[in-house]
């Protein structure tokens, strides 16, 4: 596809339940990221993948968060033991090239809403 | 650290008069500084960019928003509103320098547009 593709779009799961969200960036985009957005506010940075480099977790809350990037592609966040503070909505966004000086713009998936009964 | 202040949490404007959208920041090294709009249950759209040059850029629907160094800000405005901008705006920077490359986002402000 054209953008960037985010499954499930809506996922409910009970408290203590893994949960694996995908992201499929557009393609030749180097760089990936994943925010959480909680009830319509601000975007919380949680974790960045530029190529082959080390990603940036500096933002994921817990150790119960993790992410990986195969083949520089596809993105998969999971989340373990989910937790009710959980419930948000996860959007995957990817640039062109990622970096230092690096001037691009993100493009935004739907974001997959998770919510935690 | 780099950081986004959107001061109002919402902005209420009657159609066909003027907006804006107040956006500060602070960042190691020269700013890249951009806006972003994002409607009901919708991902967010880019609307405009500064990178360099130019203290007024213009962006995607009319939208527009000044570059102001002295006081750090990057404010987004629009000459005359329609009931469509109604939706939430975020303003994000990323740093030049260092290892700023992630972008960081505001907490957006909500745009209400009155008939």
């Amino acid at each position: 596809g054209a953008g960037v593709s985010q499954s499930p779009s809506n996922k409910v799961t009970e408290k203590g339940k893994d949960v694996e969200l995908r992201c499929d960036p557009i393609s030749g985009h180097t760089a990936l990221y994943w925010y959480r957005q909680s009830l319509g506010q601000g975007l919380e940075f949680l974790i960045y993948f530029q190529g082959n480099s080390a990603p940036d977790k500096s933002g994921l809350p817990s150790d119960r968060f993790s992410a990986e990037r195969t083949g520089g592609s596809v993105s998969t966040l999971t989340i373990q033991r989910t937790q009710q503070e959980d419930s948000a909505v996860y959007l995957c966004a990817s640039s062109r090239r990622g970096g230092q000086g690096n001037t691009g713009e993100l493009f935004f998936g739907e974001g997959s809403r998770l919510t935690v009964l | 650290a780099q950081s986004v202040a959107q001061p109002e949490d919402q902005v209420n404007v009657a159609e066909g008069n003027p907006l804006t959208v107040k956006c500060t920041y602070s960042v190691s090294g020269n700013p890249y500084l951009f806006w972003y709009v994002q409607y009901p249950n919708r991902g967010l759209q880019f609307l405009l960019k500064y990178i360099t040059g130019d203290n007024l850029v213009k962006g995607s629907y009319g939208f527009e928003a000044e570059f102001n160094k002295s006081q750090t800000s990057f404010h987004l405005k629009k000459p005359s509103a329609l009931v469509s901008d109604s939706a939430l705006y975020f303003c994000a920077v990323r740093g030049s320098s260092g290892g700023y490359n992630k972008l960081i986002f505001g907490a957006g402000t909500r745009l209400a547009v009155h008939p």
